[in-house]
């Protein structure tokens, strides 16, 4: 089966440091993307980990462990811009294989 | 930057009426997805399309659904007869085939169909 955990809402301030995490639990793996994703809009891509440590890409960083099914986004810097869902997505087979989305994570940034 | 774009942005239609969702992916991109999110839901993936047939499908993608590529950049969905549950954001997505690493999917901004 395929499942994909992170938190349902989080509320971080402008200017500080927040993690969202993710958990999966899926038949295969070949890589694990984030997608930010404001209201009514389509998803963009973040990050992708397919190797366990962490790929930093300005002020955000995602980090993979595979062994443990468990990934991170760090957010440094937060800007009220930055207020979106995040989703966590898994790639269980070939490297064009559809991905499995999370329910996401409601981020929102507060003065 | 190249886009995948979508039209319409919004189809509001009757439930048992067909409706034709459009993408052009983007023009080097080879592989091709639908995947819909229901409000408050999470994105789930519906088709993928390579080299003129369908790669995969979910077990959402039954009979009143079907994808067609119908010239060199369009690519659609079709669902045959609406239903109220169809009534959703739907995401097209394309990406360049894979050499063995992986290939990010770019998305589209969506069509927000809703069946009265």
């Amino acid at each position: 089966g395929q499942n994909i955990d992170q938190p349902t809402e989080m509320t971080a301030t402008e200017g500080a440091i927040v993690q969202i995490n993710c958990t999966y639990q899926t038949s295969g793996f070949n890589g694990l993307f984030w997608y930010q994703q404001h209201a009514g809009e389509a998803p963009t891509f973040l990050s992708y980990n397919v190797l366990d440590g962490l790929e930093e890409k300005g002020r955000f960083s995602s980090f993979l462990s595979r062994s443990k099914g468990y990934s991170y986004l760090l957010l440094k810097e937060l800007q009220m811009k930055d207020s979106a869902s995040y989703l966590c997505a898994v790639g269980s087979n070939s490297g064009n294989t559809p991905l499995v989305f999370g329910k996401g994570t409601r981020l929102s940034v507060i003065a | 930057e190249p886009e995948v774009t979508q039209t319409p942005s919004h189809q509001v239609t009757q439930m048992g009426q067909e409706v034709i969702l459009r993408c052009v992916p983007i023009s080097n991109h080879l592989y091709f997805y639908w995947y819909r999110q229901i409000l408050g839901q999470k994105v789930e993936f519906l088709v993928s399309f390579y080299n003129n047939e369908i790669s995969e499908k979910s077990e959402i993608f039954d009979d009143q659904f079907s994808v067609e590529r119908p010239d060199g950049s369009n690519f659609t969905l079709k669902i045959r007869s609406t239903k109220l549950e169809d009534s959703a954001m739907y995401f097209c997505a394309s990406s360049h085939p894979s050499g063995g690493a992986w290939e990010t999917q770019y998305f589209g901004p969506g069509t927000r169909l809703l069946v009265l």
